[in-house]
C-alpha cells in the first residue's frame, strides 16, 4: 500500500481533457516536487513531467503537471488513443530516513 | 546517446542472493546517480534504492534496508544491485534508471535500462 494515492483507473474519449490525481501528505507531496511517468505494457517507464510542472524535451505540450497542498495532478488535454497507458507519480518522503515513493499507478483508457 | 544496459534473466531459489548489473554509456558516469526500481508482475513501480557513482553514497527504501547492496565500478561504468535472502515476492522486473546530478535521489529518471527479470522459485 503506497503512501501516495492514485485512482486505479481513468478514462476519456479522444479530444477530451483528463486529469489523474496523486494524493499524499505533508511529509511527501506537501514539501517536495513530484515527477510523473508513463508506461506502456512490457516497456520501461518514460519521464513525462519533472519538478512538478516541467516537461522534458520531446514530451507534447498536451501533458501538464501541477500541485496544490498535499495533492498533485497530471492533466492530459486533447486526449489521443496513443495516450492509453499506465501513469505513476513519484516524490520524496521525508519520514523515517527519507525515501522515494511511487503512487500505485493509474491505468488510462481511451474510449 | 545515453544508454543503460542491464544483465540478463535470473532464476534463484528462496534464500539465495541475486546480483544485477547496469552498464552506462553516452555520458559522464560519475556525474549522475543511479536508482533501482522494481515492478512485480501486474503490479506498480517500487523504488529500491540509489547510489552516487561519484561518492559511493547510497540510500535504500525502508523495505530493503539490510537486504540490498549497491556498488559501482568506475572503470567499466557499471552499477550493481545485489538483493539477498530472496523471497517469492521478490519476483519482479528490476530496472536501473539515471537520476539527477545532485548528491540525493530526486526521482527524475531520464533514462532507463531495459529491465532484468528476476524469478524466485524453488
Amino acid at each position: 500500500q503506497s503512501v501516495l494515492t492514485q485512482p486505479p483507473s481513468a478514462s476519456g474519449t479522444p479530444g477530451q481533457r483528463v486529469t489523474i490525481s496523486c494524493s499524499g501528505s505533508s511529509s511527501n507531496i506537501g514539501s517536495n516536487i513530484v515527477n510523473w511517468y508513463q508506461q506502456f505494457p512490457g516497456t520501461a517507464p518514460k519521464l513525462l513531467i519533472y519538478s512538478t510542472n516541467q516537461r522534458p524535451s520531446g514530451v507534447p505540450g498536451r501533458f501538464s503537471g501541477s500541485k496544490s497542498g498535499t495533492s498533485a495532478s497530471l492533466a492530459i488535454s486533447g486526449l489521443q488513443s496513443e495516450d492509453e497507458a499506465d501513469y505513476y507519480c513519484v516524490t520524496w518522503d521525508n519520514s523515517l530516513n527519507g525515501f522515494l515513493v511511487f503512487g500505485a499507478g493509474t491505468k488510462l483508457t481511451v474510449l | 546517446q545515453v544508454q543503460l544496459v542491464q544483465s540478463g534473466v535470473e532464476v534463484k531459489k528462496p534464500g539465495a542472493s541475486v546480483k544485477v548489473s547496469c552498464k552506462a554509456s553516452g555520458y559522464t558516469f560519475s556525474s549522475y546517480g543511479i536508482d533501482w526500481v522494481r515492478q512485480a508482475p501486474g503490479q506498480g513501480l517500487e523504488w529500491v534504492g540509489w547510489i552516487s557513482p561519484n561518492s559511493g553514497n547510497t540510500r535504500q527504501a525502508p523495505n530493503f534496508q539490510g537486504r540490498v547492496t549497491m556498488t559501482t565500478d568506475t572503470v567499466t561504468n557499471t552499477v550493481y544491485m545485489e538483493l539477498g535472502n530472496l523471497r517469492y515476492d521478490d519476483t519482479a522486473v528490476y530496472y536501473c534508471a539515471r537520476d539527477g546530478v545532485g548528491q540525493w535521489p530526486t526521482g527524475k529518471f531520464d533514462c532507463w535500462g531495459q529491465g532484468t527479470l528476476v524469478t524466485v522459485a524453488s
